[in-house]
């Protein structure tokens, strides 16, 4: 059976603080896609990272790091110098990568950076 | 380029009665998927088309659901005669899965409240 599982359910940091968020997933697959969306207040996910298994390499977007272990089924994603806007639900996500690629997700973790 | 829209964007409806969603996917994607998200949870899948095909529906879709896509276009989401648990936010995503490009991207979602 396949499973994500984001075992913080709220994170609260005070602006400027770095904060990282856990995934940790399931799958018998050999390869398989790994992703975080964003999902501010408005309700929309916004696509952030996708990431192919049988690639480990970390990855740097701006304020953005993913650290992807697979030794330890972990995808775990950094935010560098928090901001308020960053204020969200953070979902993290695993898909085959044939036939349908449906979405498994994770609960999310709620993140709120204070001013 | 215009993104994943979804009408109406709220629904409230009293228990019995019929809704229909409608989703417009991103216009050169050929897969179309809905989830359904609860409070506190993240989405789950609900149904697969790869263009016309609905190919995959999950156990969640009971009988009352029904969802078509008409012409690989746009896709519509039915309920019939509704239950207070049918109070969620149903979401339309779309991607293309190929070319390297396999992330869905998500509508606004239509928020559903059964009273």
């Amino acid at each position: 059976a396949q499973k994500v599982t984001q075992a913080q359910t709220e994170i609260s940091v005070v602006e400027k603080e770095d904060v990282t968020l856990d995934c940790v997933y399931e799958t018998r697959d050999t390869t398989y896609y790994l992703f975080w969306y964003k999902q501010p207040p408005s309700g929309e996910l916004v696509f952030l990272i996708r990431r192919n298994s049988f690639d480990e390499q970390n990855e740097i977007s701006g304020r953005y790091s993913w650290n992807f272990q697979k030794s330890t089924s972990s995808f775990n994603f950094t935010i560098t110098a928090s901001q308020v806007v960053d204020s969200a639900v953070y979902f993290c996500a695993l898909s085959p990568t044939s036939g349908t690629y449906k979405y498994i997700f994770g609960t999310g973790t709620r993140l709120k950076v204070l001013a | 380029d215009t993104g994943v829209s979804q009408d109406p964007r709220h629904k409230i409806t009293k228990r019995g009665q019929n809704v229909t969603f409608r989703c417009d996917p991103i216009s050169e994607h050929n897969r179309l998927y809905w989830y359904r998200q609860t409070l506190g949870q993240g989405p789950e899948f609900l149904t697969y088309f790869q263009n016309e095909a609905q190919l995959e529906k999950s156990r969640l879709l009971s009988d009352r659901f029904s969802a078509e896509r008409p012409k690989g276009s746009f896709s519509t989401l039915e309920i019939q005669r509704t239950e207070q648990g049918d109070s969620a936010m149903y979401l339309c995503a779309s991607s293309l899965a190929s070319g390297g490009s396999y992330e869905q991207y998500f509508g606004p979602g239509t928020r559903l409240t059964v009273t």
